[in-house]
């Protein structure tokens, strides 16, 4: 069956950078986008962007870009989103979803980020 | 960015009641997808494609909507679906979600 499993919760300074991990089985890792997703409270949910395993290829949600960089271990089959310059405002869960056309069928368990001296 | 409305924001439902709850785009779309979650969950997929319901969803959830006004509607509120319920769409490239419509059982 499809799995995606998520690193555990981070703790970070402000200021640093942090690098998430996803890592898929049960299917052909090259054969569907993998996307990221941001959950928090305030805001609740909100498109990161998507990457092509097969081809390295991203998207980017504008709000997004510079603060998000998506990649991928096709050796491993696991996606990886690093976020850099992190504030507060970036404490959140974030989950990786394998895309189905235009919606997400699976879901990581996602992982939690603090920002926080 | 195509901005989702849901409406209500919460609302309290008996056991029996029927329940819908509406997501309006602010342009049109050409699919609705629903998503269920419950604390400490992640969203489960629910309704695809504006009506299908996704594998092991009961059937009294249905689906319904075009263009910029979509809703999900559950016959007979039961216990278990007691939980927020999310619209979102992807009309490329804006893919965006409703702010959640937290449904809870009286």
């Amino acid at each position: 069956q499809v799995q995606l499993q998520q690193s555990g919760a981070e703790l970070v300074k402000p200021g640093t950078s942090v690098k998430l991990s996803c890592k898929a089985s049960g299917y052909t890792f090259t054969s569907n986008h993998m996307n990221w997703i941001k959950q928090t409270t305030g805001q609740g949910l909100e498109w990161i962007g998507i990457i092509n395993p097969g081809s390295g290829g991203t998207s980017y949600n504008v709000k997004f870009k510079g603060k998000a960089t998506l990649t991928v271990d096709k050796s491993s089959s696991t996606a990886f989103m690093q976020l850099s310059s992190l504030t507060p405002e970036d404490s959140a869960v974030y989950y990786c979803a394998r895309r189905e056309l235009t919606w997400f069928a699976y879901w990581g368990q996602g992982t939690l980020v603090t920002v926080s001296s | 960015e195509i901005v989702l409305t849901q409406s209500p924001t919460t609302m309290t439902a008996s056991p029996g009641e029927k329940v819908t709850i509406t997501c309006r785009a602010s342009s049109s779309v050409s699919y609705m997808h629903w998503y269920q979650q419950k604390p400490g969950a992640s969203p489960k997929p629910w309704i695809y494609e504006t009506s299908k319901l996704a594998s092991g969803v009961p059937d009294r959830f249905s689906g319904s909507g075009s263009g910029t006004s979509y809703s999900l509607t559950i016959n007979n509120m039961e216990a278990e679906d007691a939980a927020t319920y999310y619209c979102q769409q992807w009309n490329y490239p804006s893919l965006t979600f409703g702010s959640g419509t937290k449904l809870e059982i009286k």
